[in-house]
């Protein structure tokens, strides 16, 4: 089936540093990816749609120049986050469209900032 | 405005019982219908997912109910494990290429 490889699985950076978070779709040419942000024990939230080779969608209240999502080829989407602060601490997640198969989810990255 | 809401937001099964968490929609778009399992510190798993066209579908011990003009679905895991204590999480798409809405997910704990 369709695999999403999500790296890292966990980081842990200083605050005011930057983390970057790729995906990259193993079997398959991902056209849409999503990213989503899960804190713990809640639900996830999207952030963000990211479409190969234009602009990421942000859903409102995520600030876009914080969180910069690049889908630069259709196997690859990448999030950063930019002057990190404790807040920002969460676990995220992207997600990408398989077709048939339906949504295939990336194992999730554990970002801790101290 | 919450898009899909869950419940219950947990629920503790004997092991060998039947598990049911339920879920309601508003958006009338909506045409795909799936239901993930997650575990600590791991991304969502599918585990089984139904298009409107169909009332129920069933993948081993897990079942979907879907109910169109109530606007619900469910999922029954039957025979429940300790296995499958975990986090689950039912959602809604406009099939391909928009994003998933989430519920606020059900934690199973299955005892023995």
């Amino acid at each position: 089936g369709a695999v999403v490889s999500q790296h890292p699985s966990w980081v842990i950076c200083k605050s005011g540093t930057s983390v970057k978070i790729e995906c990259r779709s193993l079997d398959f040419q991902a056209t849409t990816m999503f990213w989503y942000r899960q804190f713990p024990k809640q639900s996830l939230m999207l952030m963000a749609t990211s479409n190969e080779g234009s602009k990421a969608t942000y859903e409102q209240g995520v600030e876009k120049d914080k969180f910069l999502i690049n889908h630069a080829s259709l196997t690859l989407s990448t999030l950063t986050v930019t002057s990190a602060h404790p807040e920002d601490s969460s676990f995220y997640i992207c997600s990408a469209s398989a077709g048939e198969g339906g949504y295939t989810f990336g194992s999730g990255t554990r970002l801790t900032v101290v | 405005q919450q898009q899909v809401k869950q419940s219950p937001q947990s629920l503790i099964v004997q092991k060998g019982g039947i598990s049911i968490i339920n879920c309601a929609y508003e958006n009338t778009a909506f045409d795909y219908f799936p239901w993930y399992q997650q575990f600590p510190g791991k991304g969502p798993a599918l585990l089984i997912a139904i298009r409107p066209d169909v009332s129920e579908k069933k993948e081993g011990r897990f079942t979907i109910s879907f109910n169109k003009s109530a606007k619900q679905f469910s999922l029954h895991i039957m025979d429940s494990q300790p296995g499958d204590s975990a986090t689950y999480f039912c959602a809604a798409s406009i099939w391909r290429n928009t994003p998933l809405v989430f519920g606020k997910g059900t934690r199973l704990s299955v005892i023995a």
